[in-house]
């Protein structure tokens, strides 16, 4: 069974440009959630996206947007990029069951802004 | 609101000793408890689950978890810990109910360190 898979692993960008980031969820699963992670902040909950309607969101600016699409994949954007944003970004999905969602996360889109 | 607090940011063991990382969440609801590890330079893998079933959760490698109502705690365990258990492992925390299930609120992690 395939993981979460997420692209591109390793990106560098300059700040004002803007970003793209991909995620192909696990098979069957409708949620995917969006983390950064940053040495200093940790692990942050961006947002949530079920059935191509984002469900939650974090406390981010609205530089940061995501979307998904009716196969469950999902994108999020970064617009006008600033050196603060460099970070893991991190792709979860999951799928709810009778004991609550158990949620697995991809390897990670590596973001370095300069 | 919804909390997570990992004492000790770095945890160092000999090989072959109990590994012991600590968590304790606090919630205004019996929570769902996860703990992942991160190995370097990769995401997140999840050891292991607690959803109410038990309140002694076994993982993955060997860890295991004790859900501690009274203590609003949820420490991970393993007895013998081994070279590759050397990684960055993080407890969360979900809601149990509504629809913020997919919203994971993080610790800030504890490195361990194995030592030969």
């Amino acid at each position: 069974k395939a993981g979460v898979t997420q692209t591109p692993r390793y990106l560098i960008k300059t700040r004002g440009q803007q970003v793209t980031l991909s995620c192909s969820p696990i098979s069957g699963h409708r949620s995917v959630s969006w983390y950064q992670q940053t040495p200093g902040q940790g692990l942050q909950f961006l947002f949530e996206y079920f059935s191509e309607t984002q469900r939650n969101k974090g406390n981010f600016p609205g530089r940061f947007s995501g979307r998904q699409f009716s196969n469950s994949r999902s994108e999020m954007n970064v617009s006008t990029l600033e050196l603060g944003d460099s970070a893991l970004y991190l792709c979860a999905s999951s799928k709810r069951t009778g004991t609550g969602n158990t949620i697995y996360f991809g390897e990670g889109s590596w973001l370095t802004v300069v | 609101a919804q909390s997570v607090t990992q004492l000790g940011s770095h945890v160092s063991v000999s090989e072959g000793a109990l590994v012991l990382l600590r968590c304790n969440y606090s919630s205004s609801v019996p929570p769902y408890l996860f703990w992942y590890v991160q190995y370097p330079n990769q995401g997140l893998q999840l050891l292991l689950k607690y959803t109410s079933a038990a309140t002694l959760v076994k993982g993955i490698n060997g860890f295991e978890a004790e859900f501690k109502k009274s203590e609003t705690s949820f420490h991970l365990t393993k007895p013998s810990a081994h070279m590759s258990d050397a990684a960055e492992y993080f407890c969360a925390v979900s809601d149990r109910y509504g629809g913020s299930q997919g919203n994971l609120i993080f610790g800030k992690g504890t490195k361990l360190s194995v030592k030969p």
